[in-house]
């Protein structure tokens, strides 16, 4: 069974500033990692994902995340936040193999971006 | 290409009555998945279709179904709703079942269910 804990329901960041948005996840077996982001009145669209090889990991508009195994942390960064980021951000986790037919999202954490 | 389409956006229905959402997936797409999203939760899994047979079931009551067509399209029913249905259903569409590096979840824009 998999879990996915977001720290901080809210949080907010100036124009600018760096973004950092917490993930922690329990999983029996070695997990895939995403974090995917919603815009108002949308569907999700997927920032990023970790599978397998290296631990940090690249995706759209700036963002990155460094998978930790030793601390179950998939944590979502941005060095410098834009106005446009503002929106609600969920981390999932599914397992890595047969059987593991679904994504186990968290509650997610709301950005906004103060001007 | 078109992404994963739903619908209807929005609908509004009275306890007790019968929901049927749709979904049509990417093209080539195989497998499409169900998410009930309550206002201020995440996502939360309800079905799995692949090839038309289903994969995988979350927690939800009898009251939710589900099927594939030949055509990889989807509906989602509910009956006898709650008030407790209330959320966005979200539709997601993939190459294969499990979800992996290569197999990533495409989301639709949603359903959004209002029961008064």
């Amino acid at each position: 069974a998999q879990s996915v804990t977001q720290l901080g329901s809210h949080v907010s960041v100036s124009e600018g500033a760096l973004v950092l948005l917490r993930c922690n996840y329990s999983s029996s077996v070695p997990p895939y990692l995403f974090w995917y982001v919603q815009y108002p009145n949308q569907g999700l669209q997927l920032l990023l994902k970790y599978t397998t090889g290296a631990t940090l990991v690249k995706g759209i508009n700036g963002f990155e995340a460094e998978f930790k195994k030793s601390e179950t942390s998939f944590h979502l960064t941005k060095p410098s936040a834009h106005m446009s980021d503002a929106a609600e951000y969920f981390c999932a986790v599914s397992g890595s193999g047969a059987g593991s037919y679904q994504l186990t999202f968290g509650k997610g954490t709301k950005l906004s971006v103060i001007p | 290409d078109a992404g994963v389409t739903q619908s209807p956006t929005h609908l509004i229905k009275t306890r007790g009555q019968h929901v049927t959402l749709r979904c049509s997936p990417i093209s080539g797409h195989k497998s499409v998945s169900w998410y009930q999203q309550v206002l201020g939760q995440g996502p939360q899994f309800i079905f799995q279709y692949y090839e038309k047979e289903e994969r995988g079931r979350g927690n939800f009551p009898d009251r939710f179904s589900a099927r594939q067509f030949p055509n990889y399209s989807s509906e989602l029913n509910v009956n006898a709703l709650l008030l407790g249905d209330s959320a966005l259903y979200l539709c997601a569409s993939s190459l294969g079942p499990y979800p992996s590096g290569a197999n990533v979840l495409t989301f639709g824009a949603g359903s959004r269910l209002t029961v008064l």
